[in-house]
């Protein structure tokens, strides 16, 4: 099993909806999640970042975190065209916190 | 302030040759990564500093890669006798202190990134 899943995608969602990617983990003493958004050619950008269960709402965006369930989701409210990307799930790796485990990545396409 | 930075932003090298990459982290981080991305692929991590050392060089995929770092700051990534398939970009990335043990220090904030072709 691998670390952090992610479904590859492409996932595609009509303009203004909300788009919902989700990560699983399999380290179940993994303690923080962060969400990246990586643009085509472009470097992966931080966008999220979320320690404890529950929700954490930033803007339009929204992780959620499910530790018994080790899943972490993020939600996208009101989606624009310029949310077309693809989402990377991150996880410190159990055997040294200070490295983290990237997943494959969602690629989110929004159509107008 | 600044980000990361890193150059050259393009490498166009021949088969054989050695490369050097460099990764300037953001001032007062004290982790620094190199992570490789394929063309269409996620990201391979390579290798991991905690000021100018090496803990986990685990990712790093033959003995033609090299990395240092000195002054914990700056970072070099050697790649010698270059093959076809060390084309790629390469990432670098930086955290505050990936081992103070507070969550939020492990946030790595990523450079821009080296795109290297290897003809």
């Amino acid at each position: 099993q691998k670390e952090v899943e992610q479904n590859s995608g492409p996932l595609s969602v009509p303009e203004g909806a909300i788009a919902s990617l989700n990560c699983t983990y399999s380290d179940r003493g993994s303690q923080s999640f962060f969400w990246y958004r990586q643009y085509s050619g472009k470097s992966p950008e931080l966008i999220m970042s979320i320690y404890s269960n529950g929700d954490k709402e930033d803007g339009r965006f929204t992780a959620q975190l499910n530790k018994a369930s080790q899943y972490v989701s993020l939600l996208i409210r009101d989606s624009q065209p310029s949310d077309s990307a693809t989402y990377l799930c991150a996880v410190p790796a159990y055997s040294s916190a200070s490295k983290i485990i990237f997943g494959s990545g969602t690629r989110l396409s929004i159509r107008p | 302030g600044a980000g990361v930075s890193q150059s050259p932003s393009n490498k166009v090298t021949e088969k054989g040759k050695d490369v050097e990459l460099r990764c300037d982290p953001i001032s007062g981080h004290t982790a620094l990564y190199w992570y490789r991305q394929s063309l269409g692929q996620g990201l391979e991590f390579l290798i991991y500093f905690q000021g100018n050392s090496a803990p986990d060089k685990s990712g790093l995929p033959s003995d033609r890669f090299s990395a240092e770092r000195t002054g914990g700051s700056v970072s070099t990534l050697t790649i010698q006798r270059t093959q076809q398939e060390d084309s790629a970009v390469y990432l670098c990335a930086s955290s505050l202190d990936g081992l103070a043990g507070v969550a939020a220090y492990n946030e790595q904030f990523f450079g821009p990134g080296t795109r290297l072709t290897v003809l």
